[in-house]
């Protein structure tokens, strides 16, 4: 069982918006560390899509936004795309735990 | 280009022992913490240790304390995992990745090592 929790899937078709939650605790996301998200591709290694909260590494497209709010954050995808397929994971640090966490992971689908 | 490539992962029985090196290029490998995260096969991603730029600070999971030793070699530019007491839970793709600068995110991922437990 994950630390952080995610929907374990979220679907849309071409070209709508898309979100995905990562909900945590008051040691985690709400002691104030900060969240981020990366896309897994399969087959492939995961890739930093979100630091800091809402900063987007160079190359990766403004589609891709987050935010946080209290003991939560969220991904929002817009204008979808085929190749947004994959699993995306929220990831902070625990305190209490003196850990890394992740969330479980939420696959999209693109329909 | 930042680059990490993982090797010495392999088929290895319930009990026994692996060591996973991560040999890096394309940056100063001394001035950057380190990590080991693991992914079981179907599973999501799950943190396993640390270790800071001059070793000084270590850490690991619950899960792995005890059993496991992360080590670094900045003359080699290169990260090391010791599994030691192997468990079949312990199957999974073990990936490096760079932390940037104590913000708790890893910027640059290897392409990861399958380790596999099993009789």
């Amino acid at each position: 069982q994950s630390v952080l929790t995610q929907p374990p899937s979220v679907s849309g078709a071409p070209g709508q918006r898309v979100t995905i939650s990562c909900t945590g605790s008051s040691s985690d996301i709400g002691a104030g560390f900060d969240v981020h998200w990366y896309q897994q591709l399969p087959g492939t290694a995961p890739k930093c899509l979100i630091f800091g909260n809402n900063n987007r590494p160079s190359g990766v497209p403004d589609r891709f936004s987050g935010s946080k709010s209290g003991t939560s954050a969220s991904l929002a995808i817009t204008g979808l795309q085929a190749e947004d397929e994959a699993d995306y994971y929220c990831q902070s640090y625990d305190s209490s735990l003196s850990a890394v966490v992740f969330g479980g992971g939420t696959k999209l689908t693109v329909l | 280009e930042v680059q990490l490539v993982e090797s010495g992962g392999g088929l290895v029985q319930p009990g026994g022992s692996l060591r996973l090196s991560c040999k890096a290029s394309g940056f100063t490998f001394m001035y950057y913490s380190m990590n080991w995260v693991r992914q079981a096969p179907g599973k999501g991603l799950e943190w396993v240790s640390y270790i800071s730029s001059s070793s000084t600070m270590i850490y690991y999971a619950d899960s792995v304390r005890g059993r496991f030793t992360i080590s670094r070699d900045n003359a080699k530019n290169s990260l090391y995992l010791q599994m030691n007491s192997l468990r079949a839970e312990d199957t999974a793709v073990y990936y490096c990745a760079r932390e940037v600068g104590g913000s708790y995110y890893f910027d640059h991922w290897g392409q990861g090592a399958l380790v596999t437990v099993s009789s």
